[in-house]
């Protein structure tokens, strides 16, 4: 019993590098979500996707990237971090996104990436 | 905008009830869920309640939905140590732009029990 699994669970970067957070789901979900998680601030949807090969902007999304070429994956690629980007990180998925079904959203353990 | 909004932080003791109450602000909402966080770990759904509902109880959990107020409380029966978490609302007004399922959460309840 899998579900999301996100690696990895810490990570220290310094100002300027890169880095890619790993997401993968075996629920066979189609719906995928990336949010942080800042002390205060409650969850902020970064990206989502809605099926493999389509992805969109959520709420904060400059400083990151995704993509989802299979149902599984759908990893987050932070390109240039400034210490704003400090934050813990949880990935999501639910099984439709269609009305009908309950919208429950299955995390994975988070992320915790500090730049310094 | 959507927004949900809840109290930072609760104290109770052993063995006592907890409340832990929401408000949000958009009355198309479907669906209405507590996820629970527990240390280090990723949120949980614990329960939800369909908008067409008042109340829904599950063994110690009672959720309550004022739809006129758009209040929405968490009542745990017989607190334990188990229970210290953050308890997140959220509010789903169903599909989102792009068809997703846009859930908005609310910034986290931290329930502290006092053994």
């Amino acid at each position: 019993n899998a579900g999301v699994t996100q690696t990895p669970k810490f990570r220290i970067l310094k100002i300027g590098q890169s880095m890619t957070l790993q997401c993968t789901q075996d629920m066979n979900h189609n719906y995928m979500y990336w949010y942080r998680q800042d002390p205060g601030m409650g969850l902020k949807l970064i990206y989502y996707s809605v099926g493999a090969g389509i992805t969109d902007k959520g709420e904060v999304p400059n400083g990151y990237n995704v993509s989802r070429s299979t149902t599984e994956d759908f990893p987050l690629r932070l390109e240039l971090a400034a210490p704003s980007q400090t934050s813990v990180y949880f990935c999501a998925s639910s099984y439709t996104g269609l009305a009908g079904g309950t919208g429950e959203l299955f995390f994975g353990e988070g992320s915790r990436l500090t730049v310094l | 905008g959507e927004d949900v909004e809840q109290s930072l932080f609760l104290s109770v003791r052993e063995g006592d009830s907890s409340v832990i109450n929401c408000t949000y602000t958009d009355s198309s909402s479907t669906y209405l869920y507590w996820y629970k966080q527990e240390p280090g770990a990723g949120l949980q759904l614990l329960t939800y309640i369909f908008s067409n509902m008042d109340m829904k109880q599950d063994q110690r959990l009672t959720v309550l939905l004022n739809k006129k107020d758009k209040h929405l409380s968490l009542r745990i029966a017989d607190t334990q140590t188990g229970d210290s978490a953050i308890y997140f609302c959220a509010e789903n007004p169903g599909l989102g732009l792009g068809g997703y399922q846009k859930v908005t959460f609310g910034i986290g309840t931290k329930l502290q029990v006092i053994p």
